[in-house]
């Protein structure tokens, strides 16, 4: 069976330090994944997404970049965070037949002070 | 506009009781829908998927009225386990899923 793992669950970190959130789905090959940050009380924001190794597609302009290194892997950055980068960030899969149909990792709660 | 829109809520329902609440959606063209819920500060889950005009997984129904443009999720016999948010996602013809804010139920014993 599919499972997503992301990591870590809780973060805490100054501004202007760096990120990494990594984002790994095993039981499949050639997944779509997605990158998305939930601000309290509201929906879902697509970050990025991307259908295959090295391609990435960014859907808002932001103080983020993602990169897909291997088929399963999905990492999200940042050189330098603000404090409006604070959020609940989630990583997704899906098929590339069922796209619609997405499976999401537990989530990181990124604390920016 | 809005591709959806929800009530928010809260629902506050007793154990054992039914709720229903709708989804409205701007594109008439929408042919399918997803029901997704979301436990507090958790990720979203599949609930259910909507093809045609609608479908029932045991004490869920949802319904879709294509003439009015919405989509319904009923709940019946309520438990505390259904306390979450209920999040409508019409099916994109590409990768961009709409994740609005859903409607929040909560289950009281």
């Amino acid at each position: 069976s599919q499972t997503i793992h992301q990591w870590p669950a809780t973060l805490v970190q100054p501004v202007g330090s760096p990120l990494s959130l990594e984002c790994t789905v095993e039981g499949t090959s050639n997944p779509n994944l997605y990158w998305y940050r939930q601000a309290a009380g509201r929906g879902l924001q697509l970050l990025f997404y991307s259908v295959g190794i090295g391609q990435i597609s960014s859907e808002v302009p932001q103080n983020l970049s993602a990169s897909r290194p291997q088929d399963r892997q999905f990492i999200l950055s940042s050189k330098k965070l603000l404090l409006s980068d604070s959020g609940f960030y989630l990583c997704a899969w899906s098929g590339t037949v069922s796209k619609n149909i997405q499976y999401f990792g537990a989530g990181t709660r990124l604390s920016v002070l | 506009r809005k591709e959806v829109e929800q009530d928010p809520g809260p629902f506050n329902v007793p154990e054992g009781a039914t709720v229903a609440f709708n989804c409205t959606y701007s594109n008439s063209a929408s042919q399918s829908f997803f029901w997704y819920r979301q436990d507090c500060r958790k990720e979203p889950k599949l609930l259910m998927s909507v093809y045609s005009s609608g479908n029932e997984d045991g004490r869920f129904t949802a319904q879709l009225n294509r003439a009015s443009q919405y989509i319904s999720l009923l709940i019946r016999d309520s438990k505390l386990s259904d306390s979450a948010t209920y999040l409508c996602v019409p099916k994109a013809s590409d990768y961009k899923l709409s994740f609005g804010a859903g409607t929040t139920v909560t289950v009281r014993a």
